[in-house]
């Protein structure tokens, strides 16, 4: 089974478009995370939920929006894809917030914007 | 800006021999971990060390801490094929969650 579960897999769409990564744990965790791994593999945290409530929201354009429907998925929209957002975005989940809780991370979304 | 800078970026050994990864940061820290990355895939938590301890063990793992240095070190004993990855070392500052990645090293062991 799963831990942490990230669809699509792979994303190939055009500058301009609107496109959704989805994100589903199963681990019973209180708190998910996006981040975005870059061509140069730095890691970068994006939001953070915990129990369906933002509690990190970093420098990110306000294209991108996280949303927890309940404490076991966070989508991530992003609209007017631009070329800069090709990357390799990773979900994960843990089981609190506060420091001293590890993180389990999904496979990632390769992002690519042409 | 990051908070960690691990050393070195690249390191290839022989399988069998030890592996060294190194990692400095730049603020007080609540804790510190060690996550690995295979090609292709997510991360995988290896280890976590708090601030207030020196040394951990997990398996063929050996994690120090100093933090009157503001470093860590990864050590892989007796290293595999199958170790071959990505290392990263991750900081949480206070009380948060918010984990501030390092820049990997490249660990590549040939048999």
């Amino acid at each position: 089974d799963t831990a942490v579960s990230q669809t699509p897999k792979y994303l190939v769409t055009q500058m301009g478009n609107d496109k959704s990564i989805k994100c589903e744990q199963n681990l019973g965790h209180d708190t998910m995370y996006w981040y975005k791994q870059d061509s140069k593999k730095f890691l970068k945290i994006m939001f953070s939920y915990n129990n369906k409530e933002l509690i990190i929201n970093e420098t990110v354009p306000n294209r991108f929006s996280p949303k927890s429907p309940d404490k076991a998925h966070l989508n991530l929209h992003i609209n007017s894809l631009e070329l800069g957002d090709s990357a390799v975005y990773f979900c994960a989940s843990s089981q609190a917030t506060g420091g001293g809780y590890e993180q389990y991370f999904g496979p990632g979304t390769r992002l690519t914007v042409t | 800006s990051q908070q960690g800078e691990e050393d070195p970026q690249a390191l290839s050994i022989q399988e069998g021999e030890n592996a060294t990864m190194n990692c400095s940061y730049k603020t007080s820290i609540n804790n510190l971990q060690w996550y690995r990355q295979n090609s292709g895939r997510g991360l995988v938590h290896l280890i976590l060390i708090r601030s207030n301890e020196r040394e951990k063990h997990s398996g063929r793992l050996r994690v120090t801490l100093d933090t009157s240095k503001k470093s860590s070190s990864l050590l892989i004993t007796a290293s595999r094929a199958a170790d071959t990855a990505s290392y990263f070392c991750a900081t949480a500052v206070g009380g948060g969650n918010k984990l501030t990645f390092g820049t990997g090293t490249q660990l590549k062991v040939e048999l």
